[in-house]
């Protein structure tokens, strides 16, 4: 199993401005997945994180709008970059015990972000 | 388009009574299909995970069932507690032929029980 903290819990942010999301991992994990609830959707995949190269992101999401990091096995950051409210979201951060192998998927608990 | 469907949305009982949550799917190819529970301010947890040739699994109060020919799938709670007001997440797996397995996440039904 794996154990997943985030940092912030939530947020209020002023449109324009961008936030940056803390993952932590509290083991080596090869693969961090970044996801958005929206109020009443299911989760979507924003992007695919490995260690040591670039995010691999979803259709719909770019990197200039979500910046992603992992500069290591265990953590990985998230940035929403020039806010507006229709970013107003909770974003999970995920990681799987055997990425791509339909094993068990564990979350963190989510960063509650409100864009005014 | 692979589809995830959830019912009900929303769903109020009293405490101690019995409830089943739906969920249809188009998902294919099928590779496995796991129930999760939100709470308010969480992260979804696993209640139990089913792959093609399973019809059942239970995970103390919680039975999930799987049709896998009518691709329907039913999260049965037993005595229910005030513990249990969640959401309730429905996700199926799919595996493409040679690639990874992708998941599909349902919109959730939303349970309240009273006490």
């Amino acid at each position: 199993s794996a154990v997943i903290s985030q940092k912030p819990s939530r947020d209020i942010c002023q449109r324009g401005t961008s936030l940056t999301i803390q993952c932590q991992v509290d083991s080596q994990v090869t693969m961090m997945f970044w996801y958005r609830q929206q109020p009443g959707q299911s989760l979507t995949l924003i992007a695919t994180a490995n260690q040591g190269s670039e995010a691999t992101y979803e259709s719909g999401f770019v990197i200039d709008k979500f910046p992603i990091s992992r500069p290591n096995l265990t953590f990985s950051t998230l940035t929403v970059s020039n806010m507006s409210p229709e970013d107003s979201s909770i974003y999970l951060c995920s990681v799987e015990d055997d990425p791509g192998q339909g094993g068990e998927q564990y979350f963190g608990p989510g960063t509650r972000l409100t864009v005014t | 388009k692979n589809q995830v469907e959830q019912s009900p949305q929303s769903l109020i009982i009293l405490e101690g009574k019995n409830c089943t949550l739906q969920c249809n799917y188009t998902v294919s190819p099928f590779s496995n299909l796991r129930w999760y529970k939100q709470d308010t301010g969480r992260g979804p947890v696993s209640l139990t995970i089913m792959t093609f040739s399973e019809n059942t699994k239970s995970n103390g109060r919680y039975t999930a069932t799987l049709d896998a020919d009518t691709k329907q799938s039913s999260l049965h709670i037993t005595a229910s507690q005030l513990s249990d007001s969640a959401s309730y997440i429905c996700v199926v797996s799919l595996q493409p032929s040679g690639g990874s397995y992708i998941p599909t996440f349902g919109r959730g039904t939303s349970l309240i029980v009273h006490p």
